[in-house]
């Protein structure tokens, strides 16, 4: 069982947007701005999306966005296109002897 | 450009020690002010963080592993290296060199290798 959670999937057609929750508590999400998501294609190394909860690296379209409220960040995809077909996680600090936990991960599916 | 080349046994016997190595070429581990991370990915699930090693050495390990694990840095070789004792199949998995997070650069991965695939099996 993962410590941040997320929904199993989601799915959206092409052009349309979608948001992909990740729930915590107040030991990791709910208290620091360290939130960072990663796109994963089948048999292919993770991808780092988002950090510090809605900043984008260079090179990550703007069509990636990042936010958080309370407990729960999320990651937004707008105008969806066939390449952002994907699992995708979500990472944060937390203060238990973790200090990193994971989400268990969205598979996005264009339809 | 940085990158990071994960190597070491890609079958172990269930009881023994997985060792793993990853070469960083391109920056000092040890000057480079980063953390650096082993995060493994089990069949067909999701991503687990094993746990990191300052550049200065100090290291942090997912409770859930630390009694059997042990990250290290290699000054000489600029290299992280990985032993992970006592595996049964749970540890079958691809296993990830990943720089971060670092809490003076930014509490993210945001480099990882390829990954090398440890199988645990007699």
């Amino acid at each position: 069982q993962s410590a941040l959670t997320q929904p199993a999937s989601v799915s959206g057609s092409p052009g349309q947007s979608i948001t992909i929750s990740c729930t915590g508590t107040t030991t990791d999400i709910g208290s620091y701005n360290y939130v960072s998501w990663y796109q994963q294609h089948p048999g292919k190394v993770p991808k780092l999306m988002i950090y510090d909860v809605t900043n984008r690296p260079s090179g990550v379209s703007n069509r990636f966005s990042g936010s958080k409220s309370g407990n729960t960040a999320s990651l937004t995809i707008s105008g969806l296109q066939a390449e952002d077909e994907a699992d995708y996680y979500c990472s944060s600090f937390a203060s238990s002897s973790s200090h990193v936990v994971f989400g268990g991960g969205t598979k996005l599916t264009v339809l | 450009q940085l990158q990071l080349q994960e190597s070491g046994s890609g079958l172990v016997k269930p009881s023994q020690t997985l060792s793993l190595t990853c070469a960083v070429s391109g920056d000092s581990i040890s000057g480079s002010g980063y953390s650096w991370s082993w995060i493994r990915q089990s069949p067909g699930k999701g991503l687990e963080w094993l746990g990191y090693v300052y550049h200065l050495g100090s290291t942090y390990y997912n409770p859930s592993l630390q009694s059997r694990l042990t990250i290290s840095i290699d000054r000489s070789q600029n290299e992280l290296s990985l032993k992970l004792n006592s595996v049964t199949a749970a540890d079958t998995a691809m296993y990830y060199c990943v720089r971060g997070p670092t809490v003076t650069r930014g509490w993210y991965f945001d480099l990882w290798g390829r990954g090398t695939l440890v199988t645990v099996s007699s």
